[in-house]
């Protein structure tokens, strides 16, 4: 297992258009975190998966974002409509549930510039 | 609602110093606590993770502690080094759910 991978590493798109990440967690982890990073800020969290189930929802996520999971493994985040401030680092996190000597292990990112 | 704090928000130091990064976190009812380092433009590296029944943990030169009921976490980082600059960010999990970070610190060491 190679960690979290996610692609594509750099998007850059026109504004309005639809754009869709991915994410392929550590394979043995059941929780999948998304998480969005804008220049000088800490990671914010958006949603994260229990196995395929959506369990929570930050209000950042508007309506024009919807995340996936349909077979517990990948994750997809699709943002509808972007807009110029949509552009940032988007990360992807994977753990295990009930395990508090288990942290969380990052992906490397997918940039989006939105123009 | 876990907020999480970070100071400094950055610091220059000439290598070879030890220096201090903390973090304070506002709800102490937390499962654990982990240090990240972060590359420009890059992703999160996990440095350490402290549960939150351990008071520190400790990783070459790297020493984080935890002091849950004042709600403060400590990054030592023992003989600076140029490939230390990066900006470290402190991230609190409350009770099985999600991760909150504070804004990190930016580190730079000067050779």
């Amino acid at each position: 297992d190679t960690g979290v991978s996610q692609d594509p590493r750099h998007k850059i798109t026109k504004r309005g258009q639809n754009v869709t990440f991915r994410c392929d967690p550590i394979s043995e982890h059941n929780r999948l975190y998304w998480y969005r990073q804008t220049l000088g800020q800490g990671p914010e969290f958006l949603t994260y998966f229990q196995n395929e189930a959506q369990l929570e929802k930050s209000r950042l996520l508007s309506d024009r974002f919807s995340a996936e999971r349909p077979k517990g493994s990948f994750s997809t985040l699709e943002i509808q409509r972007t807009e110029q401030g949509d552009s940032a680092m988007y990360l992807c996190a994977s753990s295990l549930a009930y395990s508090a000597n288990y942290g969380y292990t990052f992906g490397s990112g997918t940039r989006l510039t939105v123009v | 609602k876990q907020e999480v704090t970070q100071i400094p928000a950055a610091l220059s130091v000439p290598e070879g110093e030890n220096l201090v990064l903390n973090c304070s976190f506002t709800d102490s009812a937390i499962y654990n606590l982990q240090w990240f380092r972060q590359d420009p433009g890059k992703g999160l590296t996990s440095l350490l993770l402290i549960q939150s029944s351990q008071r520190e943990q400790t990783s070459g030169r790297l020493n984080a502690s935890l002091d849950k009921s004042s709600g403060r976490s400590t990054l030592y980082i023992a003989a600076s080094q140029p490939g230390d600059s990066a900006t470290y960010l402190c991230a609190v999990r409350n009770n099985n759910n999600d991760m909150r970070f504070g804004a990190g610190t930016r580190l730079t060491v000067k050779p």
